[in-house]
């Protein structure tokens, strides 16, 4: 099974600031990724997802942007951060080795990484 | 376009007593349902999933789900609750009529046990 790493874990920065968090995944190749943001502990929104390098879908319109540079690595950015975007993010990746179907397969998460923005 | 409701933001069980956590479905096609558990600052866990056949699923720690599909719904139960058992719980649902890349969560319910 793959493992998924992400950093940093925790990151407080101020607002205007520009945003980077990293995920990259063990165990699998050519994966679709996910970027979720969990708000105040609560439900989680899909913000990204791709389904190859260089390939990235939007799901909102928002501060934020992606990129995939390697087959296992994606990447969250801002240029300029804003107080809204203080949340908890994780990135998600199928399990295939668990069904025939790609829908059924269950989705094998990060240990997040924590922004707050002051 | 695919949505997951979970109607309660919180539910609130003794020890010992029975357990439901609600969750409605709302997708063109035939759905794959999950519920995952989140534990605090913690990514989330697979609990179990339908894919189609029997309506009811069993899966990690005691928990099962019921798929009914005239009621669009999949609420999570587990028989007698431990205090353990208290976390976040998410649902989800995925079509592969939207190319079964997107696993849409819905807003969590949180699950309090009391010793």
């Amino acid at each position: 099974s793959q493992t998924i790493h992400q950093w940093p874990a925790t990151l407080v920065q101020p607002v205007g600031s520009p945003l980077s968090l990293e995920c990259t995944v063990e165990g699998t190749s050519n994966p679709n990724l996910y970027w979720y943001r969990q708000a105040a502990g609560r439900g989680l929104q899909l913000l990204f997802y791709s389904v190859g390098i260089g390939q990235i879908s939007s799901e909102v319109p928002q501060n934020l942007s992606a990129s995939r540079p390697q087959d296992r690595q994606f990447i969250l950015s801002s240029k300029k951060l804003l107080l809204s975007d203080s949340g908890f993010y994780l990135c998600a990746c199928p399990e295939w080795g668990q069904g025939i179907l790609s829908g059924a397969n269950v989705l094998t998460f990060g240990a997040g990484s924590r922004l707050t923005v002051l | 376009a695919q949505s997951v409701a979970q109607p309660e933001d919180q539910v609130n069980v003794a020890e010992g007593n029975p357990l439901t956590v609600k969750c409605t479905y709302s997708v063109s096609g035939n759905p794959y349902l999950f519920w995952y558990v989140q534990y605090p600052n913690r990514g989330l866990q697979f609990l179990l999933k339908y894919i189609t056949g029997d309506n009811l699923v069993k899966g990690s720690y005691g928990f099962e789900a019921e798929f009914n599909k005239s009621q669009t719904s999949f609420h999570l139960k587990k028989p007698s609750a431990l205090v353990s058992d208290s976390a976040l719980y998410f649902c989800a649902v995925r079509s592969l009529n939207t190319g079964g890349f997107k696993t849409i969560f819905g807003a969590g319910t949180r699950l309090f046990v009391k010793a």
